[in-house]
């Protein structure tokens, strides 16, 4: 069965750095888009990155972009989000998410990993 | 970019039907068909309802529907019951190749 994992959430202080970690399982990694969503305490959803089967083509919301960065590694079966710069509103929980269908991104996720938090403050 | 604009809350009782409005611009919900929505318990993962304005994955149930005109977006729960009970939020894509969430709607099942 399809099953996300994220690690390398933690406290960190603002203008510090963190870098997540989702490992994949059950599926063939590399046919899939991938995304990187979080939601603050209490708050709705927000879509952070994206980066495409091959790592042809990353996006980024304006809130994390020159901050993020989305990265993969196919044969680990593995994604990754490098976090620098970070602020007290970045403070969330960070999900891992896979598109609906291979090699093509309709925008929709539905397979999603438990989440990681990140604390960033003083 | 602002998120879609969701009801922050809508109630019904069991049996009724409800429906959730997500407004959006010309350059998201207006201009794509990349529309879908999601349904969070809490403490867990979001779940994928309704993909491209209309359809449902496989195991989600009928009662779930989805529909577009213009700038928004509809979510309509038929025969609610009473573990319809959660947050749904909207996503759109945008001109910008950038995604777009709505800012969640709280369904209370009376």
């Amino acid at each position: 069965q399809v099953q996300l994992v994220e690690s390398g959430g933690g406290l960190v202080k603002p203008g510090g750095s963190l870098r997540l970690s989702c490992a994949a399982s059950g599926f063939t990694f590399s046919d899939y888009y991938m995304s990187w969503i979080r939601q603050a305490p209490g708050k709705g959803l927000e879509w952070v990155s994206y980066i495409s089967s091959r790592s042809s083509t990353m996006y980024y919301a304006d809130s994390v972009k020159g901050r993020f960065t989305i990265s993969r590694d196919n044969a680990k079966n593995s994604l990754y989000l490098q976090m620098n710069s970070l602020r007290v509103e970045d403070t969330a929980v960070y999900y891992c998410a896979r598109e609906r269908l291979p090699a093509y991104s309709a925008y929709d996720w539905v397979a999603w990993g438990q989440g990681t938090l990140v604390t960033v403050s003083s | 970019q602002s998120a879609l604009t969701q009801p922050a809350s809508v109630s019904g009782s069991p049996g009724q039907s409800i429906t959730i409005s997500c407004t959006g611009t010309s350059s998201d919900i207006g201009d794509y068909n990349y529309v879908s929505w999601y349904q969070q318990h809490p403490g867990k993962a979001p779940k994928l309802m309704i993909y491209e304005v209309r359809n449902r994955p496989s195991g989600v149930s009928n009662r779930f529907s989805g529909s577009k005109s213009g700038n928004t977006a509809s979510l309509t729960i038929s025969g609610l019951q009473a573990e319809d009970e959660a947050d749904y939020y909207c996503s759109s894509y945008t001109s910008s190749s950038t995604v777009l969430f709505g800012g969640g709607t709280k369904l209370t099942v009376l």
